[in-house]
């Protein structure tokens, strides 16, 4: 298994490009998260999908679109990407079922925005 | 107030040591308590769940206390390869669960 997988690893932007980050997870779970990690400041939720077909805000979603792809997938967008978006961003899957909320990391997409 | 604070550190110790992390939290819907590790430029990874009759696991020990609404980590015999940013985490059950991540206690082993 290759847990959860992220693409790019590293990207540079111009303000206002678009790009997508990309997340899979192949241990069949259902739930599906977005964070940014900035120095002092934590991991902040994006986005989240609690299950296929449905997708919320979270605490930061100003900026940023996912989708839901399927079970599998889940995209982050910046359509017009910004200084302050610089950041770390780290894709991650929950199970959610028989009560577990433990969460699994991808790599990390390191974004920088100029 | 941050829903979830930590001493942000660096806790510098020597190989051997024990040290101890302090985490308070302020919603008293937390229902769920864990300890991750981050290593430097890496993911966050579950280091241990926290229960509320303390657990331990190897040289790591974890405890809630719900009264003051603190969790907390303590490691014995520090290893050099402990060197890592711990990361609390609260998941709140307000009708929907919520999880929310510390900021993290950087700590450095040194030998």
């Amino acid at each position: 298994n290759a847990g959860v997988t992220q693409t790019p690893k590293f990207q540079v932007l111009k303000t206002g490009q678009s790009m997508t980050l990309q997340c899979a997870q192949d241990m069949n779970h259902n739930s599906m998260y977005w964070y940014r990690q900035d120095p002092g400041m934590g991991l902040r939720l994006i986005y989240y999908s609690a299950s296929e077909g449905t997708t919320d805000k979270g605490e930061v979603p100003n900026g940023y679109n996912v989708s839901r792809l399927n079970k599998r997938e889940f995209s982050l967008r910046l359509e017009s990407a910004a200084p302050s978006q610089t950041s770390v961003y780290f894709c991650a899957s929950s199970p959610t079922s028989g009560g577990s909320h433990t969460q699994y990391f991808g790599p990390g997409t390191r974004l920088t925005v100029l | 107030r941050k829903e979830v604070e930590q001493d942000p550190g660096p806790f510098n110790v020597p190989e051997g040591a024990t040290v101890a992390f302090n985490c308070t939290y302020s919603n008293s819907a937390s229902q769920s308590f864990f300890w991750y590790r981050q290593d430097c430029r890496k993911e966050p990874k579950l280091l241990m769940s926290v229960y509320s009759s303390g657990n331990e696991d190897g040289r790591f020990t974890a405890q809630l206390n719900r009264a003051s609404q603190y969790i907390s980590l303590l490691i014995r015999d520090s290893k050099l390869s402990d060197s890592a940013t711990y990361l609390c985490v609260v998941i709140l059950n307000t009708g929907g669960f919520k999880t929310i991540f510390g900021a993290g206690t950087r700590l450095f082993v040194k030998a």
